[in-house]
């Protein structure tokens, strides 16, 4: 079973609407974080936000917020006044367990969702 | 910028060959990872390395090796390159081996086995 879902192959938003990327886990730790990537055409990945799985708040950065509900193990990405510059793939990660007892600290990714946004 | 740098940048080689493939992480990072993303497979962790010891191995082909460095600078190694192994090569550092800081990507390694 995939342990990251992303549903969403590729989406257009016009520019400067929000617009939503989801993201469904599967994990049995307690413990665990998640993140979202961005990787432009260029190629680079570049991070954008983190939410651990303990964070009662839902995380932001600037325009970027994440709507975590643990209950769904979705965390899903909104990316609000969407610019230009955001078209890109998006991609979500998690890293199960944590501390000394955790088999390091890889990250498990989904298979992104490329955005393309409208002028 | 995320402060890892990856060299080189573009890499074309042809199947049996070996390659390596080099990465110096952000400063005062302990902790290095490489991921393969390629078109059949996404993004694949590969293997972690802490402070010159190695923490934690993925979907890393025998043909392929790593290591760590005393400077904390890591190279992948791949041998008897095959068609497959055409993808884009990253590498990512955190300043820990656990606790689930964010990793930091370098710009990757395009590679192209003919």
């Amino acid at each position: 079973a995939q342990k990251i879902t992303q549903t969403q192959p590729g989406m257009f938003v016009q520019e400067k609407e929000a617009v939503t990327l989801d993201c469904t886990y599967d994990t049995s730790d307690q413990s665990y974080g998640l993140f979202w990537y961005k990787q432009p055409s260029s190629g680079e990945m570049i991070f954008l936000i983190y939410q651990g799985s303990y964070d009662e708040q839902n995380a932001t950065e600037g325009r970027y917020s994440l709507n975590f509900q643990k209950a769904r193990k979705s965390a899903n990405l909104v990316i609000s006044a969407s610019q230009l510059g955001d078209s890109a793939m998006y991609f979500c990660a998690m890293r199960e367990g944590r501390g000394i007892k955790a088999a390091g600290n890889k990250l498990t990714f989904g298979g992104g969702t490329r955005v393309l946004v409208k002028p | 910028d995320s402060g890892v740098t990856q060299t080189p940048k573009h890499l074309i080689t042809a199947t049996g060959q070996r390659v390596t493939l080099r990465c110096s992480p952000r400063s005062g990072d302990l902790s290095v990872y490489w991921y393969q993303q390629s078109l059949d497979q996404g993004l694949q962790f590969l293997i972690q390395y802490y402070n010159g010891e190695e923490r934690a191995k993925g979907n890393i082909l025998e043909r392929f090796s790593a290591q760590q460095f005393p400077d904390l600078h890591s190279e992948l190694n791949l041998s008897s390159l095959e068609l497959g192994d055409s993808a884009l090569y990253f590498c990512a550092s955190s300043t820990h081996a656990t606790g689930g800081e964010t990793q930091y990507f370098g710009p990757g390694t395009r590679l192209l086995v003919l």
